[in-house]
């Protein structure tokens, strides 16, 4: 089963208002983490966000902001006031389980945002 | 300097050829991840590394292997090419920490034809 669900893989939104991207996750450890990555066309992977599964507050950074709502399992990513350099592909992922112990990160298959001028 | 380069940043190789792709970081950490991009697929595992004695498969080791030659340096290696190793390679690191955030090279591209 996908841990991981990205349901939108194309996504468009005017310069200057807000997008939500959509993740879905999948888990049964209580500890877990969970990242959202850009991929501008020119293929580097690029942190923005991150929202520990303890976290009482719902992660910001910037114009970028999660959405967590851990009941729904789901962490939607919000970006404010976008920008053309915000067209990338966006990736939602999971790591599970306690520090020091053996995890990895679990991808979801990405979201293609493009801006309009 | 970048906190994780790659070399080469792009690569077209000859099926059966070998070759390798080196990955080295300025960030200290012990922790250091082999990825490889596909379209559909997302990224996957190939291999980890949690320090220069400790090397681990990922999920889809096969076809590829790995040398840490020092806390800094991690390469990964196709013994003999094929055309399905054709895609996007990163190399991550992160910290041993309940953040553990990653941080990735630039990838690397390669072509096997």
């Amino acid at each position: 089963a996908q841990k991981i669900t990205q349901t939108q893989p194309g996504m468009f939104v005017q310069e200057k208002e807000a997008v939500t991207l959509d993740c879905t996750y999948d888990t049964s450890d209580p500890s877990y983490g969970l990242f959202w990555y850009k991929q501008p066309s020119s293929g580097e992977m690029i942190f923005l966000i991150y929202q520990g599964s303890y976290d009482q507050q719902n992660a910001t950074e910037g114009r970028y902001s999660l959405n967590f709502q851990k009941a729904r399992k789901s962490a939607n990513l919000v970006i404010s006031a976008s920008q053309l350099g915000d067209s990338a592909m966006y990736f939602c992922a999971m790591r599970e389980g306690q520090a020091g112990n053996n995890r990895k990160l679990i991808w979801g298959l990405g979201t293609s945002l493009a801006v309009n001028p | 300097d970048a906190d994780v380069t790659q070399t080469p940043r792009n690569r077209i190789t000859k099926t059966g050829k070998r070759i390798m792709l080196e990955c080295s970081q300025t960030k200290g950490h012990d922790r250091m991840y082999w990825y490889r991009q596909d379209p559909g697929l997302g990224l996957r595992l190939i291999y980890y590394s949690f320090d220069v004695k400790d090397i681990n498969k990922g999920e889809i080791s096969d076809g590829y292997s790995v040398s840490r030659q020092a806390q800094a340096k991690f390469s990964l290696s196709l013994e003999s090419a094929i055309p399905n190793q054709t895609a996007l390679y990163f190399c991550a690191t992160r910290a041993d920490t309940t953040f553990g955030g990653y941080t990735f090279g630039s990838g690397t591209r390669l072509t096997v034809v």
